[in-house]
């Protein structure tokens, strides 16, 4: 069955570093998703891409953060300027149609960022 | 502003029984609530959508219902498994997504 993958599973980064998070989202799918879990707290969306621009955004997902579908395949989360606050758990997202919580998701297993 | 709760925080029940998960959340203005289930270690996995004109979903072994003017869904679960074992989210689309903290459950073999 395809697989939304996420790389690294486990990124550490000096505060006030820039990191770039990456996921492979399933090939046919066109709705694509960032969301965090910091440790122990909810699950919490940041963002939805599609058709090259982003679609639906949530307060957290600031000027410090971007994304981008570089190529065909990738998908990708920056984040600036890097802060201790910003360590948590990353999960990507796609879905075929729809926007986020519109149409069941596939998920990756996460980013774990760890900021210094 | 919109609060979603979910109680019990965990649940342990011995396997084959059937059990229900509550999910209530304070804004009835939605557009639809998913529950998901997450694995340790892993990322979220959908379960059930149910739109704001719906009433439940079925899935399986998985019943979700939906009452938007109580504010409440329930999650049930028939005939457990061991492998049913993991935390179960639910999350609600309105002018914001809310998702809630999550019931870990542990089905005892």
């Amino acid at each position: 069955e395809p697989e939304v993958t996420q790389t690294p599973s486990h990124q550490v980064t000096q505060m006030g570093q820039e990191v770039i998070l990456r996921c492979v989202p399933i090939s046919n799918h066109l709705y694509f998703y960032w969301y965090r879990q910091i440790l122990g707290q909810k699950v919490e969306f940041l963002v939805s891409f599609y058709n090259n621009e982003i679609s639906e955004k949530s307060e957290i997902f600031d000027d410090q953060f971007s994304v981008e579908r570089p190529d065909g395949s990738n998908f990708t989360l920056k984040i600036r300027s890097t802060k201790l606050e910003d360590s948590a758990m990353y999960f990507c997202a796609s879905s075929r149609t729809g926007g986020p919580l519109n149409q069941p998701q596939h998920f990756g297993d996460g980013t774990r960022l760890s900021i210094l | 502003k919109q609060e979603v709760t979910q109680i019990p925080a965990a649940l342990s029940v011995p396997e084959g029984e059937n059990l229900v998960l509550n999910c209530s959340f304070t804004d009835s203005a939605i557009y639809n609530l998913q529950w998901f289930r997450q694995d340790p270690g892993k990322g979220l996995t959908s379960l059930l959508l149910i739109q704001s004109s719906q009433r439940e979903q079925t899935s399986g072994r998985l019943n979700a219902s939906l009452d938007k003017s109580s504010g409440r869904s329930t999650l049930y679960i028939a005939a457990s498994q061991p492998g049913d074992s993991a935390t179960y989210l639910c999350a609600v689309k309105g002018d914001k997504i809310i998702f809630g903290k999550g019931t870990r459950l542990h089905i005892l073999p």
